[in-house]
């Protein structure tokens, strides 16, 4: 137990608003990322971060935002849901400081647009 | 650049062997290795890096070919707890998984 968890863990939601997921960590640990997880895809990743204010785009970074105010905490946001974006969206950290270590995942968020 | 795993899915009876194979077009660094149950998080098996350092579990195995940037996952007398979906995960700018290969185990 990595002591992540993630909220809400579920939400249906509509097309055109807004919605915002977060990440919350207890270990301190400088690498978190967020993935999104859809049949015959595998895991994805959308944005990852390496310190408070520094963040990176994954592969799939189009349509969403991420922001990292504190080390605790990490925050996905959909600006305009999509139907597209419907998924399951998983939270992840290091225990590293690099991307070359292990990473431990949260419980996951079901993200329904409609 | 999602590294490609082979099978896709395979049914064991308890107590034989299993391998998951993961191939990738560009060189690597590492190969991460996660098991994943239904309606579960993914969950840390095993990495391996460049330079033959290998981290992780126990009773399962694998194998990293720098030169073939490949790795396989090596399942040995399997049991029922080793159902699941299998990802591999490779570092190109961020973690890239493979798609998965599911594993199901038979009494």
């Amino acid at each position: 137990d990595a002591g992540i968890t993630q909220s809400p863990r579920h939400k249906v939601t509509e097309t055109g608003t807004p919605v915002t997921l977060r990440c919350h960590q207890t270990e301190n640990h400088r690498y978190m990322y967020w993935y999104r997880q859809d049949p015959g895809h595998g895991l994805r990743l959308i944005h990852y971060s390496y310190g408070v204010k520094d963040t990176d785009k994954g592969e799939v970074s189009d349509g969403y935002s991420v922001s990292r105010s504190k080390t605790e905490d990490f925050l996905l946001t959909l600006e305009s849901a999509t139907s597209s974006q419907t998924s399951v969206y998983f939270c992840a950290i290091s225990r590293g400081e690099a991307i070359s270590y292990e990473q431990y995942f949260g419980p996951g968020t079901r993200l329904t647009v409609t | 650049q999602q590294p490609v795993q082979s099978p896709q899915a395979v049914i064991l009876r308890e107590g034989e062997d299993a391998v998951i194979n993961c191939s990738s077009s560009k060189a690597l660094y590492s190969v991460h290795w996660y098991r994943q149950k239904h309606g579960e998080a993914p969950v840390f098996l095993m990495i391996l890096l460049k330079g033959g350092e290998q981290k992780g579990h126990e009773k399962i195995s694998a194998s990293f070919n720098e030169k073939k940037q490949q790795s396989s996952l090596y399942l040995t007398a399997s049991q029922l707890s080793y159902s699941g979906t299998y990802f591999c995960g490779t570092e190109a700018g961020g973690m890239r998984f493979g798609a998965g290969t599911r594993l199901t185990v038979k009494p």
